[in-house]
């Protein structure tokens, strides 16, 4: 069973550049989440998509970051413009669906904005 | 604000020996509590969740709840070089989302 995959797996850009990057979750999923890792820190949760509808936004830094999951399935996160504190882990996750305990994480976007 | 709490550590145990890893949360209504794994510069993997008041036990690992004292604990017996990472707590409030603590890291030395 093929994992979840994201890319890029490095991106270092300068402040107030945009950068997008992209999410393919487990096939059949239903539940995409988008966290932020910075380092030393635990995931934050960004947003949570459940089929192509979000269900949790409220910590998305919604004047800067965007995202999307068009037909349910893949999804990409954008940062527009970006600032130093975005530099952080991107982790994309996917779980069966809402119910489902058990979350899969690709294995991220090391974003560094310079 | 919700919240999920860990000591950050390093947490140093010797090969063999007993890593207790703690975790509180602030949510009475918190419904079911993870741990992840996560090696250094790789993507956390879930190791155990618990949902009920009590042990449960999957190989060497073994899962403390206790909701009165709002406490989760991971116990890893028989501790080896492999296990040293990060152990991330997570707790799964009522709205579904899931929050993680800050993470331990463990240093198990030979």
């Amino acid at each position: 069973e093929a994992g979840v995959a994201q890319s890029p797996r490095y991106k270092i850009i300068e402040k107030r550049q945009s950068v997008a990057f992209w999410c393919n979750p487990i096939s059949g999923h239903a539940t995409l989440y988008w966290y932020q890792q910075i380092l030393g820190q635990g995931p934050k949760l960004l947003i949570q998509f459940q089929n192509n509808g979000v269900v949790d936004d409220s910590q998305l830094p919604k004047d800067r970051f965007s995202a999307e999951r068009l037909k349910g399935v893949d999804s990409t996160l954008k940062i527009q413009p970006a600032k130093l504190e975005d530099s952080a882990v991107y982790l994309c996750a996917s779980s069966a669906d809402r119910a489902n305990e058990k979350l899969f994480f690709g294995s991220g976007t090391q974003l560094s904005v310079l | 604000q919700k919240e999920v709490e860990q000591n950050s550590g390093p947490l140093s145990v010797p090969e063999g020996a007993i890593a207790s890893l703690n975790c509180t949360y602030s949510d009475r209504g918190s419904q079911s509590f993870f741990w992840y794994r996560q090696y250094s510069g790789k993507s956390p993997e879930l190791i155990m969740f618990i949902y009920s008041n009590g042990d449960k036990e999957d190989g060497r690992f073994t899962a403390q709840l206790n909701k009165a004292s709002q406490y989760v604990s991971l116990l890893i017996r028989d501790s080896q070089p492999s296990d040293s990472a990060t152990y991330l707590c997570a707790v799964r409030y009522n709205t579904d989302k899931l929050i993680f603590g800050t993470g331990t890291r463990l240093q198990v030395f030979p």
